[in-house]
């Protein structure tokens, strides 16, 4: 079964760069995936920040950028602001209309 | 505007069954894929399933293939998740999210505001 591996949790001060990662638990990420992230404050229901790869959403500010970096799909949130602070989940297209999610990277701006 | 619009909390015991609905406003709801997905209270997301609304091509994920069932009936823009008997494992907060466009290959663009289930005795 294929597993989308993030990393759980993650610190960056106020006005810092971070990078959150999204990979498989055997091969590549590679934008056939569609690589695709989602923020998710608590309480609220998912918004979508990036899609295929690096193409930011209507209303998502250009301080977030998506690349392959690597063997894996990244988000880099550059001048992270308080309201940043969220769960962060990829998602990979693997066929067939099935998505996996990866299990979320919990940030944290302090 | 594109809008998602999810029925309400429900609360049943282990066993009954359920349907819960996802009605779409602000756009041809039949020419757009339909995802449900599971979060588990305090959990991440899990992809569930995905519908056509156009002619009902559904596609479920290996997990939750014969757990639950997705339909949609476009005549009245919503789609549907039911189970038939409930567990105490299907606690959780359920979302839809609209394809971004007719391929299946689409990420969600819209969301709904989630229907929390609870199942307990």
């Amino acid at each position: 079964q294929t597993v989308v591996t993030q990393e759980p949790s993650f610190s960056v001060s106020p006005g810092g760069t971070v990078t959150l990662t999204c990979g498989l638990s055997s091969g590549s990420v590679s934008t056939s995936y569609y690589p695709t992230w989602y923020q998710q404050t608590p309480g609220q229901a998912p918004r979508t920040l990036i899609y295929t790869t690096n193409t930011r959403s209507s209303g998502v500010p250009d301080r977030f950028s998506g690349s392959i970096l690597g063997n894996k799909a990244a988000l880099t949130i550059m001048g992270t602001q308080a309201d940043d602070e969220s769960d962060y989940y990829c998602a990979l297209y693997m066929g067939g209309g099935v998505w996996v999610f990866g299990g979320g990277t919990k940030l944290t701006v302090l | 505007e594109v809008q998602l619009v999810q029925s309400g909390a429900e609360v049943q015991k282990p066993g009954e069954s359920l349907k819960i609905s996802c009605k779409g406003f602000g756009y041809r709801f039949s020419s757009y894929w339909i995802a449900w997905v599971r979060q588990m209270p305090g959990k991440g997301l899990e992809w569930m399933g995905i519908i056509y609304p156009g002619d009902s091509d559904t596609r479920y994920s290996p997990s939750f293939q014969g757990q639950v069932t997705i339909s949609a009936d476009k005549s009245i823009s919503t789609a549907y998740l039911q189970w038939s008997r409930l567990k105490g494992s299907d606690t959780a907060l359920y979302y839809c999210g609209r394809g971004a466009g007719n391929s299946i290959s689409h990420h969600v663009d819209y969301w709904g505001q989630g229907t929390l289930v609870t199942v307990s005795s």
